[in-house]
C-alpha cells in the first residue's frame, strides 16, 4: 500500500531565507514522487519529480527537492524564499495509475 | 492552449438529484483522474482511467461513476448525491497510461455543495 505524509500543516518562513518543506513516503516498489503546488482558487500546478537517476532533482522557480532512499523521504527546497511562494505544497506518488497525495503543507512567505 | 477543462465550475444541488461533472483535455493524454479536495484531506482519488475503456477504483469511489468512452472526455457521475460528497473536484491527466513517468495537468476544480 501507498502512504505519502507531509509532517508540517503549516510552514512559516521570512523571505529571502531558506525553506523546507517536509515528504516522507511508504510504497511498496520504487517511488514514483511528485511535487505540486496550489494557488488560491487554482488547480495544482506541477513542480519537480523524481523517478529515477540523481537524487538532487530541480523543479520549476527555483524549487528543488532531495530524495533520500533510506529515510524514505523527498523534502522540497528552495534557497531563498519569495513571498510569492506562498501556497499549499502537496507531494505525491503515483505507481500503476493509482496516486496518493499527502495532506498539503500551507507555506507562508512573509515579507 | 494545451489544457484542462471542466464543467461546471460551480454546482450547487440536492441531494439525490443526478448530477455529471465533465472534464476534456486537448492533450491526447492516455491518463485521467477524478480526485476530490476536503480541509485537511488533502486530495483522494476518486478514479482513474489508463487508457479508453479502462477505468481503476481509487481510494474513495463509493458514490461515483465515470466512463472513458474517448480518449480526451472523462465525465464524473453522481448518480445519488449526498451531503458528503460536498467538495472540490478536480479533474487531472498525464501523458502515459501508467503516471508514472510524467506530471499530472490539472483542471481549474469543481465547486459541488449538495444540500
Amino acid at each position: 500500500a501507498q502512504s505519502v505524509a507531509q509532517p508540517e500543516d503549516q510552514v512559516n518562513v521570512a523571505e529571502g531565507n531558506p525553506l523546507t518543506v517536509k515528504c516522507t513516503y511508504s510504497v511498496s516498489g520504487n517511488p514514483y514522487l511528485f511535487w505540486y503546488v496550489q494557488y488560491p482558487n487554482r488547480g495544482l500546478q506541477f513542480l519537480l519529480k523524481y523517478i529515477t537517476g540523481d537524487n538532487l532533482v530541480k523543479g520549476s522557480y527555483g524549487f528543488e527537492a532531495e530524495f533520500n532512499k533510506s529515510q524514505t523521504s523527498f523534502h522540497l527546497k528552495k534557497p531563498s524564499a519569495l513571498v510569492s511562494d506562498s501556497a499549499l505544497y502537496f507531494c505525491a506518488d503515483t505507481n500503476a495509475g493509482k496516486s496518493t497525495f499527502g495532506d498539503g503543507t500551507t507555506l507562508t512567505v512573509k515579507p | 492552449e494545451a489544457q484542462v477543462t471542466q464543467n461546471p465550475r460551480y454546482l450547487i444541488t440536492v441531494t439525490g438529484k443526478k448530477l455529471t461533472v465533465t472534464c476534456s483535455q486537448n492533450m491526447n493524454h492516455e491518463y485521467m483522474s477524478w480526485y476530490r479536495q476536503d480541509p485537511g484531506l488533502g486530495l483522494r482519488q476518486i478514479y482513474y482511467s489508463m487508457n479508453v475503456e479502462v477505468t481503476d477504483k481509487g481510494d474513495v469511489p463509493e458514490g461515483y461513476k465515470v466512463s472513458r468512452k474517448e480518449k480526451r472526455n472523462f465525465p464524473l457521475i453522481l448518480e445519488s448525491p449526498s451531503p458528503n460528497q460536498t467538495s472540490l473536484y478536480f479533474c487531472a491527466s498525464s501523458l502515459g497510461g501508467l503516471a508514472v513517468y510524467n506530471e499530472q495537468f490539472f483542471g481549474p476544480g469543481t465547486r459541488l455543495t449538495v444540500l
